[in-house]
């Protein structure tokens, strides 16, 4: 049973520059959520997605940007890379809230550094 | 709003030692809260979850932690340390059902010394 997948591992990149994150979430989860995690601290929630539609935001600018396709899979978009945005990007999957107990599951992230 | 504090950000432990991470959390509603365990350049593994059952939750690798309302902590313990626990741990509320976002401590690096 495959769990949550992530690509690229490790990306660089130069201030100004897009990037293009992706996910594909564990099977059977149909909801997908980004967070953003600093060096040294927790991760911060970015978004989630379900049904294709963005449902929840954090604090984050409009140059974070997702979308989520039909096999739930996720991207994340970030625009104008600053080089604040280095960070590891950590996505996660769950079931919708129907299913209230399950929690959230983790892939291993994708180190974006910003030069 | 939902917030985590977690007190303490190193925590150092014998080997065979108890492990205790702090965890406070504030929230609006009654809340879902869970441990993380984040290994070196890996995602963030679940150890364990209250979600308004027991109070006294058991996870993997022995871990366990007690919710107490009038406290509003969730602390998490191991009776023996091993060093495979050296990580860093996060303890997070959820307001509501899992799907909804998770609001982060910011973290515990435990470190086990032989």
């Amino acid at each position: 049973d495959a769990g949550v997948t992530q690509s690229p591992t490790h990306l660089i990149k130069t201030r100004g520059q897009q990037v293009t994150l992706r996910c594909s979430p564990k099977s059977g989860h149909d909801t997908v959520s980004w967070y953003q995690q600093a060096l040294g601290q927790g991760p911060q929630f970015i978004f989630q997605y379900y049904e294709e539609e963005e449902r929840q935001r954090g604090n984050f600018p409009d140059r974070f940007s997702g979308h989520q396709f039909p096999n739930y899979s996720s991207e994340l978009n970030v625009n104008a890379l600053l080089l604040g945005d280095s960070a590891l990007y950590l996505c996660a999957s769950s079931l919708a809230a129907g299913y209230s107990n399950q929690p959230q599951h983790f892939g291993d992230g994708t180190r974006l550094s910003i030069l | 709003a939902q917030s985590v504090t977690q007190l303490g950000s190193h925590v150092s432990v014998s080997e065979g030692a108890l492990v205790l991470l702090r965890c406070n959390y504030s929230s609006s509603v009654p809340p879902y809260l869970f441990w993380y365990v984040q290994y070196p350049n890996q995602g963030l593994q679940l150890l364990l979850k209250y979600t308004s059952a027991a109070t006294l939750v058991k996870g993997i690798n022995g871990f366990e932690a007690e919710f107490k309302k009038s406290e509003t902590s969730f602390h998490l313990t191991k009776p023996s340390a091993h060093m495979s626990d050296a990580a860093e741990y996060f303890c997070a509320v959820s307001e509501g059902a899992a799907g909804n976002k998770l609001t982060f401590g910011g973290g515990t690096r435990v470190l086990v010394k032989p």
